[in-house]
């Protein structure tokens, strides 16, 4: 059974800096590409960023190209998402997912790590 | 600026049937842009229903079709439950590794 569990979420002040993780197992985690999917509270899903499966090509949405990055240890089953310069609109339960095809945005959904970003 | 489009609300009778768009502020939606549809109820994690325009997700039932309907894509949702009640999510991959979401449509079911 596929399960991802993000973690790392918590509140934050405006400008700092948080690591979220999303350990995977079972499945064989080096063979498929990655997302980060948000969504800010009472709003809709965002896509912020994929990754595929040698982690060698990263990709971003504009609203956070240059402030996140994504990456991961094929070795530790782990995928991460490091988000410098947090503002307040960055605020979302991040959903990370695992890609069976890479055009999908994501077709197995971890439960979600909430970021708060305030003062 | 890409903005995929999504009606914000729709309802449909029990046993009813339902289609639910998804289009682009400026062109088309084609196949080309491998549309995917999530379902996704309060405080819960999306799930998927279709991907690459019409092909179903493991799990999903088959009451729920995805297809392009003129220039959009399209979720059909046809015997419509109670529990289908939910918020859907059109994605399209707009190439070189950027997705975009729509707004999503909240569906009542009554």
């Amino acid at each position: 059974e596929v399960q991802l569990l993000e973690s790392g979420g918590g509140l934050v002040q405006p400008g700092g800096s948080l690591r979220l993780s999303c350990a995977a197992s079972g499945f064989t985690f080096s063979t498929y590409a990655m997302s980060w999917v948000r969504q800010a509270p009472g709003k809709g899903l965002q896509w912020v960023s994929a990754i595929n499966s040698g982690g060698d090509g990263t990709y971003y949405a504009d609203s956070v190209k240059g402030r996140f990055t994504i990456s991961r240890d094929n070795s530790k089953n782990t995928l991460y998402l490091q988000m410098n310069s947090l503002g307040a609109e960055d605020t979302a339960v991040y959903y990370c997912a695992k890609k069976l095809r890479w055009y999908t945005a994501g077709d197995d959904w971890g439960q979600g790590t909430l970021v708060t970003v305030s003062p | 600026q890409t903005v995929v489009t999504q009606e914000p609300s729709f309802s449909v009778s029990p046993g009813g049937t339902v289609t639910l768009t998804c289009g682009l502020s400026s062109g088309s939606v084609s196949t080309t842009y491998y549309p995917s549809w999530y379902q996704q109820t309060p405080g819960q994690a999306p799930r998927t229903l279709i991907y690459n325009t019409n092909t179903r997700s493991s799990g999903v039932p088959d009451r729920f079709s995805g297809s392009i309907l003129g220039n959009k894509a399209a979720l059909t949702i046809t015997g419509a439950q109670a529990d289908d009640e939910s918020d859907y999510y059109c994605v399209l991959y707009m190439g070189s590794g950027i997705w975009v979401f729509g707004g999503g449509t909240k569906l009542t079911v009554l």
